[in-house]
């Protein structure tokens, strides 16, 4: 069974650039999970959906990032534009609908905005 | 609200030596607890994971945590590690399917 893919694995942009990252879940998990770690510090969500339906989109930062998720299958996080800030660690999850959580991690994307 | 305390920034050990990764929780209600591991250029890894029922936990590479529920805490140990164990190590928190709340992570570090 394939794991959680991301794609680009690293990308360095200018500021005002715009970048798009992509995540594969887990075939067969509903639940997808963006994370983020700017260096140095912790790792912190940023949005979850349930199929392809936002549940809870509390950790984005502002309406600089834009997630989908059309048809409830791969993820996209949109960064534009992109300021300095926004350099880290983009890392995805999935989950089985079950009773219990237990998230399963991408590779991350290293975005690094210059 | 839920929050994670890791203490150590850092911890160095010696190989074949034990070591143990301090984890405290924060949870008004009842909570799953995770550890995950990063190993150089990789992504997160499961460890081991508290659900429910006995309060040790076993998890993958020789790894064990014991949840303590009057202490809050989720400490997670190795008899014996190996050079191969360097990493960083993060503890988390969630309630069902909801986020999981990281602490700031534990580089271990092993040297011959």
């Amino acid at each position: 069974e394939a794991g959680v893919t991301q794609f680009p694995s690293h990308s360095v942009i200018e500021k005002g650039q715009t970048v798009t990252l992509r995540c594969d879940p887990i075939s067969g998990h509903d639940n997808l999970y963006w994370y983020r770690r700017v260096m140095g510090k912790e790792i912190k969500f940023l949005l979850h959906f349930v199929k392809e339906s936002k549940q809870d989109e509390s950790g984005m930062p502002n309406n600089r990032f834009l997630a989908e998720r059309t048809g409830g299958t791969y993820s996209t996080l949109k960064v534009q534009p992109a300021e300095l800030e926004d350099s880290g660690v983009y890392f995805c999850a999935s989950s089985q609908a079950q009773h219990t959580n237990t998230q399963y991690f991408g590779p991350g994307t290293r975005l690094t905005v210059l | 609200a839920q929050s994670v305390t890791q203490l150590d920034s850092q911890v160095p050990v010696f190989e074949e030596a034990p070591v143990e990764l301090r984890c405290n929780y924060s949870s008004s209600v009842s909570v799953y607890l995770f550890w995950y591991v990063q190993y150089p250029n990789q992504g997160l890894q499961l460890l081991l994971k508290y659900l429910s029922g006995s309060t040790l936990v076993k998890g993958i590479n020789g790894f064990e945590a014991e949840f303590n529920k009057s202490q809050t805490s989720f400490h997670l140990r190795k008899p014996s590690v190996h050079i191969s164990d360097t990493a960083e190590y993060f503890c988390a928190v969630s309630r069902g399917f909801q986020k999981l709340v990281f602490g700031t992570g534990t580089r271990l570090l092993v040297s011959p």
